[in-house]
């Protein structure tokens, strides 16, 4: 069965640094979100692409965080700098139609 | 303004028994609503969903109603196994963006 992929799966880094997280979405799949989700919430969208173009970053703190998809395919998500409040699960997913969306298994950022 | 509610925080079952998570909404706009599975340190696991158009899915050992009138959908699980054990997160649909619930820590147990 085919899934999303993303990595590192797990990351610590100091409070100031730059952090990025990548994602693989399901082959054929248009549209890709990242999600966060802090401990005891639901996760909360940052930024939605179709195809390479974004739909939705109006929750995506645009003074450090950034997220690209330049070739319609994979994308990043970058963090600078970090800030401990950033401490979360990343969550990366995918939808062939935008209904049902499928999630990667995260990846959980320590900011120290 | 939190658009999609899961007011219980965790629920306690025991195997065999059925487990019903209850979900709340407040935006009339939403047209499709889904269920999903969490287990710790994994992203979420895509369980169940339904369109506003009906009232009731089932699937195997789940089953999601829905209530338009009063925005209102719920998850039966039955029977319940321990392997249910895990986080279930509601979410609604408008124009494809996803809002999630809190979600409801379920608890099967042997």
């Amino acid at each position: 069965e085919a899934e999303v992929a993303q990595s590192p799966r797990y990351k610590i880094t100091e409070k100031s640094q730059a952090v990025a997280f990548w994602c693989d979405p399901i082959s054929g799949h248009a549209t890709l979100y990242w999600y966060r989700q802090i401990l005891g919430q639901g996760p909360e969208l940052l930024v939605q692409f179709q195809d390479e173009s974004v739909v939705d970053d109006s929750q995506l703190p645009k003074d450090r965080f950034s997220a690209e998809r330049l070739k319609g395919v994979d994308s990043t998500l970058k963090i600078q700098p970090a800030e401990l409040g950033d401490s979360a699960m990343y969550l990366c997913a995918s939808s062939p139609t935008g209904n049902t969306i499928y999630f990667g298994e995260g990846s959980w950022l320590t900011v120290v | 303004d939190q658009q999609v509610k899961q007011n219980s925080p965790s629920l306690s079952v025991q195997e065999g028994r059925i487990s019903i998570l209850n979900c709340d909404y407040t935006n009339s706009m939403f047209d499709y609503f889904l269920w999903y599975k969490k287990y710790p340190a994994e992203g979420p696991t895509f369980l169940i969903s339904i369109s506003s158009i009906k009232d009731k899915n089932e699937d195997g050992r789940f089953t999601v109603f829905l209530n338009k009138s009063a925005k209102h959908l719920s998850l039966h699980i039955v029977p319940s196994q321990p392997g249910d054990s895990a986080v279930y997160f509601c979410a609604a649909s408008a124009t494809n963006k996803l809002i999630f619930g809190t979600g409801t820590l379920l608890a099967v147990q042997p």
